[in-house]
C-alpha cells in the first residue's frame, strides 16, 4: 500500500498570509494526487486534482504543485473561510489512501 | 447540481448488519464510478469501496474486504453499502462520493451518515 505522510498536523496563520501544506508518498504516484478541504461539521470538498489542477469553482488562491513523491498545497492571502482541515489523497494505485490531515486555524 | 443523499445509518450491535443507501441526482449516474469513504470520530478519511459504472467491478481495502459489499441500481440512480459482521472500529460517518471520469479521486460528496457499532 502507498503511505501518505502529511505535514504539519496543525497550522496557525494570520489573515492575508500564505500557507503551505506538504504531502509525501511512500513511492512515486505520478501526479495522481488530490487535495480536499473539510470545514467543521461538513463533508470534504475537492480542491485540486492531478496534483495541480483546480476543481470547478475553487478560488484561485489555492494551488497545488509537486511531482514524484513530494506534493504541496499552497493557500495565498489566507481568509477566514479557509479555516478547515485539509487532506491529500493518492489515486495512482489501489488501495486509495489519504494523508492524516492538516488542521488550519487563524491566529 | 450534483446531489448525493445518504440514508440508513444508526446504532447497531457488534456482529450485526446494516445497509446504507445513497440517492444521486443532478448527473447521469450510470456514467460514473461511485464510492464510499468513511471518517471515524475526530479522525481522518478512509476509502471503503468503489464500484464501476455497470457494477461488474468492485474494489475494497483489506479492512472491510469480505464483510462489506458495494452495489448500485442505475435505474434508480442509487448506491448501496451492505455492511456485515460489524465491529466497533467500523463506527464512523460514511460518505457517498462520485469519482471523476477515468480517475479515482472524489469530485462530489454527500453530507454523510453516522454509523455507530456498540452494544
Amino acid at each position: 500500500d502507498i503511505q501518505m505522510t502529511q505535514s504539519p498536523a496543525s497550522l496557525s496563520a494570520s489573515l492575508g498570509e500564505t500557507v503551505t501544506i506538504e504531502c509525501r508518498a511512500s513511492e512515486d504516484i505520478y501526479n495522481g494526487l488530490a487535495w480536499y478541504q473539510q470545514k467543521p461539521g461538513k463533508s470534504p470538498q475537492l480542491l485540486i486534482y492531478n496534483a495541480n489542477s483546480l476543481h470547478t469553482g475553487v478560488p484561485s488562491r489555492f494551488s497545488g504543485s509537486g511531482s514524484g513523491t513530494q506534493y504541496s498545497l499552497k493557500i495565498n492571502s489566507l481568509q477566514s473561510e479557509d479555516v478547515a482541515s485539509y487532506f491529500c489523497q493518492q489515486y495512482y494505485n489501489y488501495p486509495l489512501t489519504f494523508g492524516s490531515g492538516t488542521k488550519l486555524e487563524i491566529k | 447540481e450534483v446531489q448525493l443523499v445518504e440514508s440508513g445509518g444508526g446504532l447497531v450491535q457488534p456482529g450485526r448488519s446494516l445497509k446504507l443507501s445513497c440517492a444521486a441526482s443532478g448527473f447521469t449516474f450510470s456514467n460514473y464510478y461511485m464510492a464510499w469513504v468513511r471518517q471515524a470520530p475526530k479522525k481522518g478519511l478512509e476509502w471503503v469501496a468503489t464500484i464501476s459504472t455497470s457494477g461488474s467491478r468492485t474494489y475494497y481495502p483489506d479492512s472491510v474486504k469480505g464483510r462489506f459489499t458495494i452495489s448500485r441500481d442505475n435505474a434508480k440512480s442509487s448506491l448501496y453499502l451492505q455492511m456485515n459482521s460489524l465491529k466497533s472500529e467500523d463506527t464512523a460517518t460514511y460518505y457517498c462520493a462520485r469519482m471523476d471520469r477515468g480517475r479515482y479521486y472524489f469530485d462530489y460528496w454527500g453530507q454523510g451518515v453516522m454509523v455507530t457499532v456498540s452494544s
